[in-house]
C-alpha cells in the first residue's frame, strides 16, 4: 500500500515560471513532511520540510503548503530555474512510524531555458 | 569533507557472491539508515540504527546484515547475492530519530 503518492511522474515548465509539485498521503498519523531533490547519480538532498502544526513553510524560492484535511502537500518553486531540473521526492513521517520516512515515487521536473 | 559517504560507488558482481557496502557520516548524527531504490525508483527503508542499536528492520531477507561498529559507521553485508538485489543502495543519517535525513551518494549494485 503506497501511503505517499506523487501522481505526476514528470513536469515540464519554462524558466521563470512557477513549478508546482504535488503529493498526497493516506496515513493520518503522518505529522512531518519533507521534500528532497535528487540529481542523477547523486543521493537525495533535503530541500524543505513542514510540520503538521503549520500549513506553509517558505525558504527562498521554495514554499511548501500542507492541507491536512485533504492529506495533500505541494511544493512551489518560484521562479523556476534550469538548475532546478531534478527528481523531487515527497516524504512523510510520524511518531507511529518511528524513524521511517515513507517516500513517494518522485516527480521529474524539467525547467526549460 | 563529504557529510555521508559510501563505498564503493559501483559494484558489479556475480550471483551467489558475498559483498559489503560501507557507509560513514561525519555529521555527529546518532541515527543511520540503509535504503534501497529499486527499478521503479521507490526509496524504501531497510534498516535503521540509533547509537549502534538496531531500531528498524523492515522485511528484508536475512541475507542482508547491517553492522554498526560505531555510531559514525553503518555497513551493509549481503550474502549469496541474487539478481533481484540489483538496485541503488543509499545510506543516510539524522541527528534525531524523526528528523531530516542526509543521504550518501548511493552505491549502484549490479548482480549478473
Amino acid at each position: 500500500d503506497q501511503q505517499v503518492k506523487q501522481n505526476s511522474p514528470s513536469l515540464s515548465v519554462q524558466e521563470g515560471r512557477i513549478s508546482i509539485l504535488n503529493c498526497d498521503y493516506t496515513n493520518s498519523m503522518f505529522d512531518y513532511f519533507l521534500w528532497y531533490k535528487k540529481y542523477p547519480a547523486e543521493g537525495p538532498t533535503f530541500l524543505i520540510s513542514i510540520s503538521s502544526i503549520k500549513d506553509k513553510n517558505e525558504d527562498g524560492r521554495f514554499t511548501v503548503f500542507l492541507n491536512k484535511s485533504a492529506k495533500h502537500l505541494s511544493l512551489h518553486i518560484v521562479p523556476s530555474q534550469p538548475g532546478d531540473s531534478a527528481v523531487y521526492f515527497c516524504a512523510a513521517a510520524g511518531e507511529t512510524s518511528g524513524s521511517r520516512l515513507t517516500f513517494g515515487e518522485g516527480t521529474q521536473l524539467t525547467v526549460n531555458p | 569533507d563529504t557529510a555521508v559517504s559510501q563505498t564503493p560507488k559501483y559494484l558489479v558482481t556475480q550471483m551467489g557472491n558475498d559483498k559489503s557496502i560501507k557507509c560513514e557520516q561525519n555529521l555527529g548524527h546518532d541515527t543511520m539508515y540503509w535504503y534501497k531504490q529499486d527499478s521503479k525508483k521507490f526509496l524504501k527503508i531497510m534498516f535503521s540504527y540509533n547509537n549502534k542499536e538496531l531500531i528498524i528492520n523492515e522485511t528484508v531477507p536475512n541475507r542482508f546484515s547491517p553492522k554498526s561498529p560505531d555510531k559514525a559507521h553503518l555497513n551493509l553485508h549481503i550474502n549469496s547475492l541474487e539478481l533481484g538485489d540489483s538496485a541503488v543502495y543509499f545510506c543516510a543519517s539524522s541527528q534525531l530519530v524523526v528528523e531530516t535525513q542526509y543521504f550518501g551518494p548511493g552505491t549502484r549494485l549490479l548482480v549478473l
